[in-house]
């Protein structure tokens, strides 16, 4: 059974450049969350995706966006890169009738210069 | 608004040692959802537990053990004759009933062990 995975590993950006993470969903997940990890801190909630539709945000800027394709893989989009943007970004799959828990994939490790 | 209190920063213990882990948590909601997520250094949060609001009742895995009381809004967890292996960040979480809600987490706790 595979679990959360993300794409790219690690990613180096300069400033106002735009990035895009991937994520596929644990098996027979439907419903993916992304998170910003900065260095020494806990994961913070960027925003949620089910059934193609963005359910809930938290207090991210419009230049993190995010999409869900049919198959309930997912990407996470940023603009215009700041260097406060530079951390480790985490997502999440669950399944949407809730509540149920949310499992983590590894990261990408996203460095602004 | 919901906040997840860790206020042990860092934690050095030697091996066989028991360590316990505090988590004191803020919600208005009367249902809720806690978490436990272990972060070794690679990165990946891997889920430990999970409890109802609803639920007291304290559980053990293994040389795992949490102590949830409502009274004092504290979801503390306690690794028992701790090992290297245990070495990690610790994240308290704590969601609101419903569907598919967000995860609020502590700061974290990291824990080293020695031999």
């Amino acid at each position: 059974d595979a679990g959360v995975t993300q794409s790219p590993t690690h990613l180096i950006k300069t400033r106002g450049q735009q990035v895009t993470l991937r994520c596929s969903p644990k098996s027979g997940h439907d419903t993916v969350s992304w998170y910003q990890q900065a260095l020494g801190q806990g994961p913070q909630f960027i925003f949620q995706y089910y059934e193609e539709e963005e359910r809930q945000r938290g207090n991210f800027p419009d230049r993190f966006s995010g999409h869900q394709f049919p198959n309930y893989s997912s990407e996470l989009n940023v603009n215009a890169l700041l260097l406060g943007d530079s951390a480790l970004y985490l997502c999440a799959s669950s399944l949407f009738q809730g509540p149920d828990t949310q499992y983590f994939g590894p990261g990408t490790r996203l460095t602004v210069l | 608004a919901q906040k997840v209190t860790q206020a042990q920063t860092e934690i050095s213990v030697v091996e066989k040692e028991d360590v316990t882990l505090d988590c004191v948590y803020e919600t208005r909601d009367t249902t809720y959802y806690l978490f436990w997520y272990k972060q070794p250094p690679s990165g990946e949060l891997v889920f430990l537990i999970r409890r109802n609001s609803f639920d007291e009742q304290n559980e053990i895995s293994g040389r795992y053990s949490w102590n949830f009381q409502k009274s004092t809004s504290s979801f503390n967890f306690t690794i028992t004759a701790s090992q290297v292996v245990d070495s990690a960040v610790y994240f308290c979480a704590l969601s609101e009933a419903g569907t598919a809600s967000k995860l609020t987490f502590g700061t974290g706790t990291r824990l080293q062990v020695t031999l």
